[in-house]
This record gives structure tokens, sequence and C-alpha cells, in this order.
């Protein structure tokens, strides 16, 4: 089976733009989590998407919102970036049903650099 | 709130010798407990993990330990390879949702 795929891989946006990241799961996968990842705090949770809903989210401001679509494909904007918005997005697919305790398989990341 | 601590943040050893990686979590409803490597410009990939009802799991040269009452759990890694240099991450899950460990820069020396 192919891996989780994000893309971009790579961007450059400044500050005030938005950004918009996929992220395709792993076939068969219909639970999409994202998290940020920096230096200094570490990978954080963003929020999780099961069959088109938002099933939890973490501690972000409102600038970053997600969706999914019908085929498990996930998107998540992030709006009037900062430059505290620089990060890896990761994304990651989980079989998950229910929410639980599956397994998370990352994919390699965007990283979003903000001048 | 929720949290995990993990320690040592840096870990060097010599090829051949064990390394042991250390993960407190604060919420008792922690129920699933993956240890993730993450290699320099890659995403974590997934090693080893086990649940809230298991004490013990191991897989190869890696194991890992779980003691729900002091909320304390474990990566062991044996018979270290230079393969193994990596920032490893330990996780506790609760509803889905994965709280992580600040990292482990592991160098194996040859």
């Amino acid at each position: 089976k192919a891996g989780v795929t994000q893309t971009p891989r790579y961007l450059i946006k400044t500050r005030g733009q938005q950004v918009t990241l996929s992220c395709s799961p792993i076939s068969g996968h219909r639970s999409v989590s994202w998290y940020q990842q920096t230096p200094g705090q570490g990978l954080q949770f963003l929020f999780e998407y099961f069959s088109e809903t938002q099933r939890n989210k973490g501690n972000f401001p409102g600038r970053f919102s997600g969706r999914q679509f019908s085929n498990s494909r996930s998107e998540m904007n992030v709006s009037t970036l900062e430059l505290g918005d620089s990060a890896l997005y990761l994304c990651a697919s989980s079989p998950a049903r229910l929410a639980g305790v599956y397994e998370q398989f990352f994919g390699p990341g965007t990283r979003l650099t903000v001048l | 709130g929720e949290n995990v601590e993990q320690h040592p943040s840096t870990l060097s050893v010599q090829e051949g010798d064990s390394a042991v990686i250390k993960c407190t979590y604060s919420d008792s409803a922690s129920n699933y407990f993956p240890w993730y490597k993450q290699e320099l410009g890659k995403g974590p990939q997934l090693i080893i993990d086990i649940r809230s009802n298991v004490g013990e799991k191991k897989d190869q040269r890696i194991a890992v330990t779980l003691n729900k009452t002091a909320k304390h759990f474990s990566l062991h890694i044996t018979e270290t390879q230079p393969e193994d240099s990596a920032v490893y991450f330990c996780a506790a899950s609760i509803l889905g949702k994965l709280i992580f460990g600040q990292g482990t820069e592991l160098s194996v020396k040859p």
C-alpha cells in the first residue's frame, strides 16, 4: 500500500497570506489528523477528521482550519499567516472507525516558512 | 492538563550497547502509547506501541514497558546500531489525539 502523501513538500509564504496544505491518507483509512512540529513546541495536535467531520480539535486559534472530502483526502488551511506559523505540518492517517486506540501513520510533512 | 514528559533529551551510546528512553504521562485516561522514530527530513515512523491492558511488548531489538500505576512507559533498544540514530518520540493517546513527548535525540557511535 502507498503511504500517506502530503503536498506540497515545501512552501514559502509572507505574513498575512493564507495557505492550503493537502494530505492523502493510506487507502482504506478514513481518519486523518494534523499536527504541527516546531523546535520549540514539539509535535502538537491540530485536529482530526473522520467521515468528513471534525472529530477532535487541539488548542490552536481559529486561523487554523481543515476539511475532509468524501474520498478521505484532507486539507488544512492557515489564514493570516504569522511568523510563528513556520513549522513542519504533518498529516497522519488511521484506520480508526471510532476515536480511540488505533495506530496513526505519518506522512513526510509540509515544511512551511513564513517570511 | 494533558502532558507527556520524556527523558533524556539526548542520548549517546556505543554501537552494541542498550538505550533506554523514559516517558511519564499525566492523564490516567490515556490508553495507547506509541513510539515513533523520526529521521532527518522525514515524518515520524511508528516503531512499536503498547495498549493499556498490556505491561510489556517486544519486537526484535525493541521493547516497550508500561506501568499504569506510576504512569510511566519506556522504550528499550538492545544491540544498538548506527542506523538507530534518530530522534525518538513517545506519545500517549486520549480518544485518538496523540500527546507527544519532547523527543530524544539518540546517537549511536560506531
